[in-house]
């Protein structure tokens, strides 16, 4: 069974950073794609981040680049988001999401999300 | 960068009647990548469609994707209580992937 298992959310300040991982099991992890989507309280999908499977190809959406760096270890079948320069706005349940290596497919599996609230 | 927009923003239905949700692209969306996910309160998305018209794996045949260059459409054959969520259009296949903003399948 796939499974997609987010941490490292909390509460930081402005201005503070988080990193966040995400654990991926039941699937060949080298293999696949992956994504960060965030959902802000109440609001619709965005997406934030795409890492390709062997870590080779990166984008970011604009409203993070600079800030957030996406990352991955397929020796420990790992995902990462280290977000540095918080701000309010990038208050969110924040999903990883995988899905096969196609340069950019649909987002296949997701996992149940981590809550990151930037607030001082 | 591809604009994608859901109409309508709530659709308010009864269980078994038809559903069909709108998604509207701002540039003709290449090679059909177009997928559907729904979610449903305090749970993640779920992929219902992609390529436009394939369904996913375990999805159930009421739910049927169509439509090609600028104009999607999702419909549900006959709602079923398990089916009232909201409903995402995204564009995929180039940076970035933009979601739709939604429409919320409500029971009336």
């Amino acid at each position: 069974e796939v499974q997609l298992v987010e941490s490292g959310g909390g509460l930081v300040q402005p201005g503070g950073s988080l990193r966040l991982s995400c654990a991926a099991s039941g699937f060949t992890f080298s293999s696949y794609e992956m994504n960060w989507v965030r959902q802000a309280p109440g609001k619709g999908l965005e997406w934030v981040s795409y890492i390709s499977s062997s870590g080779s190809t990166i984008y970011y959406a604009d409203s993070v680049k600079g800030r957030f760096t996406i990352s991955r270890d397929n020796a420990k079948n790992s995902l990462y988001l280290q977000m540095n320069s918080l701000r309010a706005e990038d208050t969110a349940v924040y999903y990883c999401a995988s899905g096969l290596d196609r340069g950019l497919g649909s987002f296949d599996y997701w996992g149940q999300g981590t809550l990151v609230t930037v607030s001082s | 960068e591809i604009v994608l927009t859901q109409s309508p923003g709530t659709l308010s239905l009864s269980p078994g009647e038809r559903a069909t949700l709108s998604c509207r692209a701002s540039q003709s969306v290449s090679s059909s990548y177009l997928a559907w996910y729904q979610q449903k309160p305090g749970q993640a998305p779920r992929l219902l469609i992609y390529g436009a018209s394939s369904r996913a794996t375990g999805i159930p045949d009421r739910f049927s994707g169509s439509g090609s260059g600028t104009d999607f459409t999702l419909t549900i054959s006959r709602l079923e209580p398990e089916d009232f969520a909201v409903y995402y259009c995204q564009q995929y296949g180039s940076s970035p992937p933009p979601f739709g903003g939604g429409t919320k399948v409500e029971i009336k």
